[in-house]
């Protein structure tokens, strides 16, 4: 069965240090998107790609957060310099496409600890 | 804004015994509505969804869910509980076309399976 793929698993960084996710979506889902889920809490959208082309960062940090799909496949999701309040869940995501009747189909995610 | 209300953090039930999660929803327009599972330190994994038609959506792992457009409401349903259902369960909506054209989840449901 195809699925999402992310690594790391975990990262544990300090506070002001650069760092870097990476997503490998479901082959032949166009739409990736990536997720920000802190404790307790439903995921919330971060970016939203399709193919290359971001079609959502409203919400993304961009002080401080950047995300990239160069050849519409995998995606890399980097933050710089993280905060003590990154420390979250960070899920990625594919699905066939745009469509909002389309399912999600979610990676086991990274877990950010920033000490 | 849409929005999605999930008014318990923790369901408890007996093996064997029928459950119910429930989840309200607040949208402008059409809603596409889905439930994603999720077990301790993994992703988000699809459940069912409703998308339009019969008001009763059925999905995976017997799960299923009821559709009422007058009360706003897609509870997630299941005749018969396992205890390897124990896990946190989400409720999410999306609307097409627009600025809301995002999926916007609850905070969870933790559902407790006992023997």
């Amino acid at each position: 069965e195809a699925e999402v793929a992310q690594s790391p698993r975990y990262k544990i960084t300090e506070k002001s240090q650069a760092v870097a996710f990476w997503c490998d979506p479901i082959s032949g889902h166009a739409t990736l998107y990536w997720y920000r889920q802190i404790l307790g809490q439903g995921p919330e959208l971060l970016v939203q790609f399709q193919d290359e082309s971001v079609v959502d960062d409203s919400q993304l940090p961009k002080d401080r957060f950047s995300a990239e799909r160069l050849k519409g496949v995998d995606s890399t999701l980097k933050i710089q310099p993280a905060e003590l309040g990154d420390s979250a869940m960070y899920l990625c995501a594919s699905s066939q496409g745009l469509a909002a009747y389309n399912e999600q189909f979610f990676g086991p995610g990274t877990r950010l600890t920033v000490l | 804004a849409q929005s999605v209300a999930q008014p318990e953090d923790q369901v408890n039930v007996a093996e064997g015994n029928p459950l119910t999660v429930k989840c309200t929803y607040s949208v402008s327009g059409n809603p596409y509505l889905f439930w994603y599972v999720q077990y301790p330190n993994r992703g988000l994994q699809f459940l069912l969804k409703y998308i339009t038609g019969d008001n009763l959506v059925k999905g995976s792992y017997g799960f299923e869910a009821e559709f009422n457009k007058s009360q706003t409401s897609f509870h997630l349903k299941k005749p018969s509980a396992l205890v390897s259902d124990s896990a946190l369960y989400f409720c999410a909506v999306r609307v097409s076309g627009g600025g809301g054209n995002k999926l916007t989840f609850g905070t969870g449901t933790q559902l407790k399976v006992e023997l």
